[in-house]
């Protein structure tokens, strides 16, 4: 299984700041995948980030607020740009299963954002 | 576009019982189907897997079904404790590579 780390594991922010998420996997992952899970609610995917490729966004979700960078195949990081309180969630880094082969994903213990 | 239901927001059980939970689909044939447990405020951790071309898979407590003409697996913890208090996720795939569908999850309360 992937070791998957996050930082930070919360923060405070004020609206209108950005702050940028660090996602570190023990091992060399094709994929990997950023959600955001608001409270209540189930995940929805953000992005998927590729290594060596610009990341694909899903509907609702643009670069210009939510970049993504994917310099090596363990490490990716997620910025939450000119934020509002309606970014308040949880945002989850996950890896799809290469280390061990299989199609099992995991997930890093996330972070837990509040915008006042 | 698809859709993932599981079949109760919130499940309360006594302790000792088996909690049975469901996720039913609509408009999707995933190759495999995960289910996760996920904890307030942390992300979710994997449980087991089940492929489209199995019915049953057990891991100790925990058995899960697939049945992909119902469109529907089951999620049962038997024995079931205190601990085991949580949300449970289904999430649906293709492969690794590609992202997971997710239900909404439900809270599972296990009473002693």
């Amino acid at each position: 299984s992937a070791v998957i780390s996050q930082k930070p594991s919360r923060d405070i922010c004020q609206r209108g700041t950005s702050l940028t998420i660090q996602c570190q996997v023990d091992s060399q992952v094709t994929m990997m995948f950023w959600y955001r899970q608001q409270p209540g609610q189930s995940l929805t995917l953000i992005a998927t980030a590729n290594q060596g490729s610009e990341a694909t966004y899903e509907s609702g979700f643009v670069i210009d607020k939510f970049p993504i960078s994917r310099p090596n195949l363990t490490f990716s990081t997620l910025t939450v740009s000119n934020m509002s309180p309606e970014d308040s969630s949880i945002y989850l880094c996950s890896v799809g299963g290469q280390t061990d082969r299989t199609d099992t994903q995991y997930f890093g213990p996330g972070t837990r954002l509040t915008v006042l | 576009s698809q859709k993932i239901e599981q079949n109760s927001e919130a499940l309360n059980i006594q302790e000792g019982k088996t909690a049975t939970l469901t996720c039913n689909y609509t408009n999707y044939s995933p190759a495999y189907l995960q289910w996760y447990r996920q904890d307030p405020g942390r992300g979710p951790v994997f449980l087991l897997l089940i492929r489209e071309n199995e019915k049953e898979k057990r891991k100790e407590r925990l058995k899960v079904t697939f049945d992909t003409t119902l469109k529907q697996s089951l999620f049962h913890i038997t024995a079931s404790q205190p601990a085991d208090s949580a949300t449970y996720l289904c999430a649906l795939g293709d492969s690794g590579n590609t992202p997971l569908v997710f239900g909404k999850g439900t809270r599972l309360s296990v009473i002693a």
